[in-house]
C-alpha cells in the first residue's frame, strides 16, 4: 500500500525562527509531489509541486527539496510568521492517471511571538 | 470566482439520520472529489467524478452516496449516518483530475454523528 509518512507531527517555533518539515513516501511509481498549506478551520490549498526531475522549489519564504531516490522530501520555512501557523501536508501523486492520491497526516506548525 | 464552495459549514446527526452535503465550483473543472480527514490521518477519497454523469468510488465509500447531473455540482449523501462518520468533509475540483492537476478545496464540513 503507497504511504506518505510525515515529521514531526507537530512543532513549536518562535517567530523569526526557521523550521524544516519531513516527508517520506513509499509510492511506486511516482509523479510529483505537493505540499500543501491547511489553516485551521480552511480546506488545503497547495504550495509547491515537484516532478521527478526537481529538486528544490521555492514559494516566497518556503523551500521544498526532493530526493526521489530515497523517496524523501523536506519543506523549510525561513523566517516564520505568525501567519504560518498551519498544518502542513505532503501530497504524492502516483504514475498511473487512476486519480488515487496519497496523503500524509501533516505537521502542525505554531509560531508564538 | 468563488472556488469551491460547500454547504453547510457545520452539522449534527442522530445515528440513522441521513442528509445532503452540498458542493459547487465555478471554474468549470471536469473532476471533482470527496474527502474525510479524520485527526492523525491523511485525508481519504470518498467518492471522485471525472465528468457529468460519471462517478466511481475511492478508498473509503461506504455508507456514502453521490452523483453528478451538472459539472459545477457533486452532492454528497449520508444514508444511514453512524458515529464512524463524524469527520471533516471536504470536496476538491480539478480542471481534469490529470496526475499535474492542483486540487482546490473547499472550506469543509465539520460534521458529528451522535
Amino acid at each position: 500500500k503507497n504511504q506518505v509518512e510525515q515529521s514531526p507531527q507537530s512543532l513549536i517555533i518562535l517567530e523569526g525562527k526557521n523550521c524544516t518539515l519531513q516527508c517520506n513516501y513509499t509510492v511506486s511509481p511516482f509523479s510529483n509531489l505537493r505540499w500543501y498549506k491547511q489553516d485551521t478551520g480552511r480546506g488545503p490549498v497547495s504550495l509547491t509541486i515537484m516532478t521527478f526531475s526537481e529538486n528544490t522549489k521555492s514559494n516566497g519564504r518556503y523551500t521544498a527539496t526532493l530526493d526521489a531516490d530515497t523517496k524523501q522530501s523536506s519543506l523549510h520555512i525561513t523566517a516564520s510568521q505568525l501567519s504560518d501557523s498551519a498544518s502542513y501536508i505532503c501530497v504524492v501523486s502516483p504514475g498511473s492517471n487512476d486519480y488515487k492520491l496519497s496523503f500524509g497526516a501533516g505537521t502542525t506548525v505554531t509560531v508564538r511571538a | 470566482n468563488a472556488g469551491v464552495t460547500q454547504t453547510p459549514k457545520f452539522q449534527v446527526l442522530k445515528t440513522g439520520q441521513s442528509m445532503t452535503l452540498q458542493c459547487a465550483q465555478d471554474m468549470n473543472h471536469e473532476y471533482m472529489s470527496w474527502y474525510r480527514q479524520d485527526p492523525g490521518m491523511g485525508l481519504r477519497l470518498i467518492h471522485y467524478s471525472v465528468g457529468a454523469g460519471i462517478t466511481d468510488q475511492g478508498e473509503v465509500p461506504n455508507g456514502y452516496n453521490v452523483s453528478r447531473s451538472t459539472t459545477e455540482d457533486f452532492p454528497l449523501r449520508l444514508l444511514s449516518a453512524a458515529p464512524s462518520q463524524t469527520s471533516v468533509y471536504f470536496c476538491a475540483s480539478s480542471p481534469t483530475g490529470g496526475v499535474l492537476d492542483e486540487q482546490f478545496f473547499g472550506p469543509g464540513t465539520r460534521l458529528t454523528v451522535l
